[in-house]
């Protein structure tokens, strides 16, 4: 049975400051996907990973994964408060875009 | 393009008592889903459609949930009858065959009492 796991669960960080959310999953598969979800909102994509290796930056927010370790990370740079939310990695269980999501971590942006 | 759409926004019934959600997917998606997703969890897949037909379903109650999807397009949940442990938010979602992932609606918050 495909378990994803994320950590941290909740990540308090100053603005400006950088910081990097781990997303690590138990069986293989090489499609996984990042989210947002704002408080009361509905899940927004970010980033699919397709390939060993596929890195992906929109703006402040770089995604990458090595299928070889079963790990995705989620890299911000300078946050900023508009980052603040809940960012969850979802992963392929079956190559038939059957997602297994993670936890979540809930992250904030203090100024 | 359209998203998905889902209704109600919000629900609130008493245990025991049967609710239905609706789910209209982005026009041309052959892959719908129905996830719940508890306070402060991540979203725990419940079915998964191709078309017409059940790909995943292991994750639901089949002792009181149903869903179906009528003619490959819009989809209903069902619960019947209600626990209070169901209270939570409903998504549904759809998906091409080109592996960009899944697109949801807003979801329906439903409240057991």
């Amino acid at each position: 049975e495909l378990k994803v796991e994320q950590n941290p669960l909740f990540l308090s960080m100053q603005e400006g400051k950088n910081y990097t959310i781990y997303c690590n999953y138990s069986t293989t598969s090489d499609r996984l996907y990042w989210y947002r979800q704002d408080p009361g909102k509905s899940l927004e994509s970010l980033f699919v990973l397709l390939s060993n290796g596929a890195v992906k930056q929109e703006g402040r927010l770089m995604a990458s994964l090595d299928t070889k370790a079963r790990l995705s990370t989620l890299h911000i740079t300078a946050a900023v408060h508009d980052l603040s939310a809940t960012y969850f990695c979802a992963v392929d269980k079956s190559y038939g875009q059957n997602f297994v999501f993670g936890p979540g971590t809930r992250l904030s942006v203090l100024p | 393009e359209a998203g998905v759409a889902q209704s109600p926004r919000y629900k609130i019934i008493e245990k025991r008592q049967s609710v239905a959600f609706w789910c209209n997917p982005i026009s041309g998606h052959a892959t719908l889903y129905w996830y719940q997703q508890i306070l402060g969890q991540g979203p725990k897949l419940l079915i998964q459609f191709q078309n017409n037909g059940v790909v995943d379903d292991s994750q639901l109650p089949k002792d009181r949930f149903s869903a179906e999807r009528l003619k490959g397009v819009d989809s209903t949940l069902k619960i019947q009858p209600a626990k209070l442990e169901d209270s939570a938010v409903y998504l549904c979602a759809s998906g091409s065959l080109r592996f960009s992932g899944a697109f949801f609606g807003q979801g329906t918050r439903l409240t057991v009492v």
